[in-house]
């Protein structure tokens, strides 16, 4: 089945910064890609997605990327605030049909 | 528009119990999954359902059951509570979530405590 590895586990950065964070795959006939945030006691909440026939997709300050050689897609968060910190996920959709989970990242935007 | 809805909020249980948790989709979704997601961790994929039938399954036991009801909502139930299984239990839903990926979104979920 799909593995997901997430990393960093835990990532601090200045506010005005930017963040990435980077997921591996097992999968390679994995074919969506959704990242999720969770602030504490919260839901997931879907940020953004990407399918793999598109490299990179953007919305405003958050923006993903694939690459599906190396069987590994980043999320880019750029200006980052402190309302930005969260945990975030990355996830995969893979072959068995099941969305697989990274363990997460803690992302803290020091103001 | 109403988003994923459940119920309850907390629930505490003692060992060998039983528990049924609630969820009803966002509205036009019909397909429902379940995870478990024990702190610090990401969530764990428990099983999915499409036109009232489980059509995937995670590393689960049969301890951990479903079922989805005419009205897309679901129900998920675990027999013979354990220590382990206490843990945020999250809903999400999709459309056609079996044979297309479709984006899912999550409830707000059930924090599930055995004592």
């Amino acid at each position: 089945g799909e593995n997901v590895e997430q990393h960093p586990s835990t990532l601090s950065v200045q506010e005005g910064d930017s963040a990435v964070i980077k997921c591996t795959y097992s999968d390679s006939a994995s074919n969506y890609f959704p990242w999720y945030k969770q602030e504490l006691g919260k839901r997931p909440q879907l940020i953004i997605d990407i399918r793999s026939n598109v490299g990179e997709k953007k919305d405003q300050r958050i923006a993903v990327t694939l690459n599906k050689t190396a069987k590994h897609f980043s999320l880019h968060i750029t200006e980052t605030q402190p309302e930005d910190s969260a945990v975030y996920f990355c996830a995969g959709w893979g072959s068995n049909y099941k969305l697989t989970f990274g363990k997460g990242t803690l992302l803290t935007v020091n103001p | 528009d109403a988003g994923v809805t459940q119920s309850p909020t907390h629930l505490i249980k003692t060992r060998g119990q039983q528990v049924t948790l609630r969820c009803s989709p966002k509205s036009g979704h019909d397909t429902v999954s379940w995870y478990q997601q024990a702190l610090g961790q990401g969530p764990q994929f428990i099983f999915q359902y499409y036109e009232e039938e489980e059509r995937q399954r995670g590393n689960f036991p049969d301890r951990f059951s479903g079922h989805q009801f005419p009205n897309y909502s679901s129900e998920l139930n675990v027999n013979a509570l354990l220590l382990g299984d206490s843990a945020l239990y999250l809903c999400a839903s999709s459309f056609q979530g079996m044979d297309n990926s479709q984006p899912q979104h999550f409830g707000d979920g059930t924090r599930l405590s055995i004592l």
